[in-house]
C-alpha cells in the first residue's frame, strides 16, 4: 500500500511555543491531505482538509490561527500548531489520498504532542 | 452531512470466535466504507473496504457486508487470534467527496 510519514513521532514543548508537524505522502502524489486530532480512546476527529497549492478548508470549532496548514506541493503537507497550550496535547494524525480520484486515504504514523 | 453511527463501542471475544462489528449511516448518496484497525498508538490501517455496487466483500479472516437499503455494513473477523486485538473504525464517504465520516470506535479484545 501507500506510505505516509509523518514528523517528528513525538515532540514535548513548553506553553507559548510554535510545533510544526510534517506529512508526506512518500511514493504517490496526494492531491488531497487530511488532518486528524485523536484524544485517548477517541474517534478521529478531522480539523482540517487541505489541497495542494489552496488555502485549507476547516471543520466547525478549529481556529484556523492556531492550527496554520500548508499543502505547498503534491507530497507534502505542514500543520503548525501557534502558540501551544496544555490543552493542545494530543494526537495528530495526516492521512493522504491520491491525486487523480476519490482513492482511499492512507494514514500517517501520527505525532503525539505534550505541551508542558 | 453525513452520519455513522459504530456498534458495540467495546467487544471482548475468546480466541477463536467470530467478532462482528456493525455501523448505519445516513446519507443514501455514500457509496465507499472502509473499515480500518489501530493498533494502541499507531496509525489506522485500512484492512478491507466495499463500494456501493457490491453486497460483500472477504479477504481471508475478514469480510465486509453492505445492505445499502438499510444504510448498514458489517465488519466480520472469523477464527479471531489475539493480534486481532485492537480499536476498529468504520467509515462512509458520499460521492463525490473526499472525506469520510468515521464512526467512534469499536475496542475488540480477543482473550487467548
Amino acid at each position: 500500500g501507500a506510505v505516509v510519514s509523518q514528523h517528528p513521532s513525538w515532540v514535548i514543548c513548553k506553553s507559548g511555543t510554535s510545533v510544526k508537524i510534517e506529512c508526506r505522502s512518500l511514493d504517490f502524489q496526494a492531491t488531497t491531505m487530511f488532518w486528524y486530532r485523536q484524544f485517548p480512546k477517541q474517534s478521529l476527529m478531522l480539523m482540517a482538509t487541505s489541497n495542494e497549492g489552496s488555502k485549507a478548508t476547516y471543520e466547525q470549532g478549529v481556529e484556523k490561527d492556531k492550527f496554520l496548514i500548508n499543502h505547498a506541493s503534491l507530497t507534502l503537507s505542514t500543520l503548525t500548531v501557534t502558540s501551544a497550550h496544555p490543552e493542545d496535547s494530543s494526537f495528530y494524525i495526516c492521512s493522504a489520498a491520491a491525486t487523480g480520484g476519490l482513492e482511499t486515504q492512507y494514514f500517517g504514523p501520527g505525532t503525539r504532542l505534550l505541551v508542558l | 452531512g453525513e452520519n455513522v453511527e459504530q456498534h458495540p463501542s467495546t467487544l471482548s471475544v475468546q480466541e477463536g470466535d467470530s467478532a462482528v462489528i456493525k455501523c448505519t449511516y445516513s446519507d443514501s448518496a455514500s457509496n465507499y466504507f472502509p473499515w480500518y484497525k489501530q493498533e494502541l498508538g499507531k496509525r489506522p490501517q485500512l484492512i478491507i473496504d466495499i463500494r456501493s455496487n457490491v453486497g460483500e466483500k472477504k479477504d481471508q479472516r475478514i469480510a465486509v457486508t453492505l445492505n445499502k437499503t438499510a444504510k448498514h455494513f458489517s465488519l466480520h473477523i472469523t477464527e479471531t487470534q489475539p493480534e486481532d486485538s485492537a480499536v476498529y473504525f468504520c467509515a462512509a464517504r458520499s460521492g463525490g467527496s473526499y472525506i469520510p465520516t468515521f464512526g467512534r470506535g469499536t475496542s475488540l479484545i480477543v482473550h487467548p
